[in-house]
């Protein structure tokens, strides 16, 4: 079974500077990979997603993650954040009939 | 917004009864999705609907069932509830029934067993 494991429960940044948050995977077959945000009190927003192809992929919000299956990491990053960017980050793998696995999420918490 | 409705909001209950949550798909998606968001066990998918089908299932309990109707919206129905199914409930539905196309999340019904 798949499984998707986001290293860092809690990261601070401060407004403006760069942010990585952390994601690898475990999947037998080519994974499909996905990136959402939840904000307090939403539900979740896909923010973007691999299926192949460009192993970097551009979303919304400013932000691009890059698959790297020597690692089995797909690392969310943005090179300049902002206040409203500060929410829970998921990252997902889906495979076969089980639908998407989550990991436990990154609380990101932006400094002024 | 995201085009999903769920209702109630928030529901508070007591441990041993029977609870029915509602989703409203976007217009148009066909598949509707069941995750449950609690503190120690994360986000989990428990079950997904196509076209009034059941498709796929997760880590769904027994106590658990759901089902879609024709107009497509969907139900989950909680029995037998324990102080551990206290965790916030969401519906998302995509236009098939292929994971690769994106699941729009509804805000939730968050489920409080006392």
């Amino acid at each position: 079974a798949q499984s998707v494991t986001q290293p860092d429960i809690h990261i601070t940044v401060s407004e403006g500077a760069s942010l990585e948050l952390r994601c690898n995977y475990s999947y037998g077959a080519t994974p499909y990979l996905f990136w959402y945000v939840q904000s307090p009190g939403q539900g979740l927003q896909l923010l973007l997603k691999y299926f192949s192809g460009d192993t970097l992929v551009q979303g919304i919000k400013g932000f691009e993650a890059e698959f790297k299956r020597s690692q089995s990491s797909f690392n969310l990053r943005k090179p300049s954040v902002h206040w409203s960017d500060a929410a829970e980050y998921f990252c997902a793998v889906m495979g076969g009939a089980d639908g998407l696995t989550f990991g436990k999420g990154t609380h990101l918490i932006i400094q002024p | 917004d995201s085009g999903v409705t769920q209702t109630p909001k928030h529901l508070i209950t007591a441990t041993g009864q029977r609870v029915t949550l509602r989703c409203s798909p976007r217009s148009g998606d066909l598949s509707v999705y069941w995750y449950q968001q609690s503190l120690d066990q994360g986000l989990q998918f428990l079950i997904q609907y196509y076209n009034g089908e059941e498709r796929a299932k997760g880590n769904i309990l027994e106590r658990f069932s759901a089902q879609q109707f024709p107009d497509l919206h969907s139900e989950l129905n909680l029995s037998s509830l324990e102080l551990g199914d206290s965790a916030l409930y969401f519906c998302a539905s995509s236009p098939l029934w292929d994971y690769r196309y994106e699941q729009y999340f509804g805000p939730g019904t968050r489920l409080t067993v006392t």
